[in-house]
């Protein structure tokens, strides 16, 4: 299996909802990531989790709250969004540090606030 | 924040010709990558370069890598209209603990027949 796995592919959202994205991968990857993207700009990272701890977190605000259940599962947890929160929301797995292969990216969610 | 840029930022060309992007960059790295984007979906890896490493080819792919102007070029040989995509590079950083990958502006390259 070379692939990430996200779930819902799309997903509509009121302000006061709670809801969560999925990604799961079965690589071996030990570091797991999520990514926002806007409309025609580049993805900016937002969590990084290596070997299932919380390694770098970009300032992001606490109504994103990331979980990483074991190795091969990641997800976000979302409440009290924003309609500016509305993006394409990536993950992707890697080996860690010392890349030789690259990341590998799932096809994301997308995060419509309204 | 954004590591790199990119430019062109839209590129047409038609099929049959060679297509380069150029990127530059601001930090000190461990590689650069480039990846390819369809439609707002999910990023494709293309390609890995290491900061000791100068050029690398991978199949119609050639990556050139300047570590002392910090840029990078990708060309797209006999571009075809399946090459019809987003392109970013992507800065693989020192961060002590995990790897952290920081992408550029990107360049939208179309492809007509």
């Amino acid at each position: 299996d070379t692939e990430v796995t996200q779930t819902p592919k799309h997903l509509v959202m009121g302000m006061t909802n709670k809801k969560s994205l999925k990604c799961e991968q079965h690589m071996g990857h030990r570091a797991m990531y999520w990514y926002k993207q806007k409309a025609k700009k580049p993805p900016e990272l937002m969590f990084v989790y290596s070997y299932e701890k919380l390694s770098i977190n970009e300032s992001v605000p606490s109504r994103f709250s990331p979980e990483c259940p074991n190795s091969s599962l990641l997800n976000l947890h979302l409440h009290a969004l924003q309609p500016e929160d509305s993006a394409l929301y990536l993950c992707a797995s890697s080996q860690g540090r010392l890349e030789r292969h690259g990341y590998t990216f799932g096809s994301g969610t997308r995060l419509t606030v309204v | 924040s954004q590591q790199g840029e990119e430019d062109p930022q839209a590129l047409s060309i038609q099929e049959g010709e060679n297509a380069t992007m150029n990127c530059s960059y601001k930090t000190s790295i461990n590689n650069l990558q480039w990846y390819r984007q369809n439609s707002g979906r999910g990023l494709v890896h293309l390609i890995l370069i290491r900061s000791n490493e100068r050029e690398k080819h991978s199949g119609r792919l050639r990556v050139t890598l300047d570590t002392s102007k910090k840029s990078s070029s990708l060309l797209i040989t006999a571009s075809r209209a399946a090459d019809t995509a987003s392109y970013f590079c992507a800065t693989d950083a020192p961060t002590g603990t995990a790897s952290k990958l920081t992408f550029g502006t990107g360049t939208r390259l179309q492809v007509t027949l």
